[in-house]
């Protein structure tokens, strides 16, 4: 059974830091893992998807990569604002039956301070 | 612009009273999913459409049920909610294809008294 890890479970730095979350699955068939944001009270919005052929993607100030192999994905947020405070859910969707669906991991509330 | 509609955004309801939750697309997307959040927790999935083919988890209560009468529209029902159940539901579709990405709607904050 595919099981999805976050870690940190909370990160808080200041403004204008580099910072990488982190994503961890144990089986690497997958099709792709996505990135989401989501601020308190409020649903999830797609960041970035990478396909599992695929070993980053990018957009903006966001980067995230992907290692299938070593069941691993980094997002890399570059000179962090205080609008980039919110939760971020890594979710991977498995290869084989029931691809439709999602696997997501618990999250890492992420602060950035003024 | 195209997107996932959820009504109503908060919605309170007495213990044991049915309760129904709307979400709606406007993506045309062939795949819609429920999903219940509780506090500081992973989206859980409920079950799913697939068109018109309905896929329950197997550990969905019995007490959820759900209807899609058309591509654009998926109900969730909760036939008796109980303290339990108070949560965030969050409504998803995608598009077949060689992606299955996910796009969400605001969700539902449903409270139970």
């Amino acid at each position: 059974k595919q099981e999805v890890t976050q870690i940190p479970a909370a990160l808080s730095v200041p403004e204008g830091e580099n910072l990488v979350l982190n994503c961890s699955f144990t089986d690497s068939a997958i099709y792709n893992l996505q990135w989401f944001r989501q601020d308190p009270g409020k649903g999830l919005t797609s960041l970035l998807l990478i396909q599992s052929s695929q070993r980053e993607q990018t957009s903006g100030r966001l980067n995230a990569s992907l290692d299938k192999s070593s069941g691993r994905s980094t997002l890399y947020i570059a000179a962090s604002q205080p609008g980039d405070s919110a939760t971020y859910l890594c979710a991977v969707r498995p290869s084989g039956q029931g691809a439709q669906k999602l696997v997501f991991g618990q999250g890492t509330r992420l602060t950035i301070n003024p | 612009d195209a997107m996932v509609i959820q009504n109503p955004r908060y919605q309170v309801t007495q213990f044991g009273k049915p309760v129904t939750l709307s979400c709606s697309q406007t993506l045309n997307h062939n795949v819609m999913y429920w999903y219940q959040q509780k506090s500081s927790q992973a989206p859980k999935l409920l079950f799913h459409y697939y068109d018109k083919d309905f896929n329950n988890e197997a550990d969905t209560p019995d007490n959820f049920q759900s209807r899609r009468p058309n591509t654009s529209f998926c109900f969730l029902d909760i036939r008796s909610p109980g303290l339990g159940d108070a949560a965030m539901y969050l409504c998803a579709t995608s598009r077949r294809g060689n992606t299955y990405e996910q796009y969400f709607g605001p969700g539902t904050r449903l409270t139970v008294t």
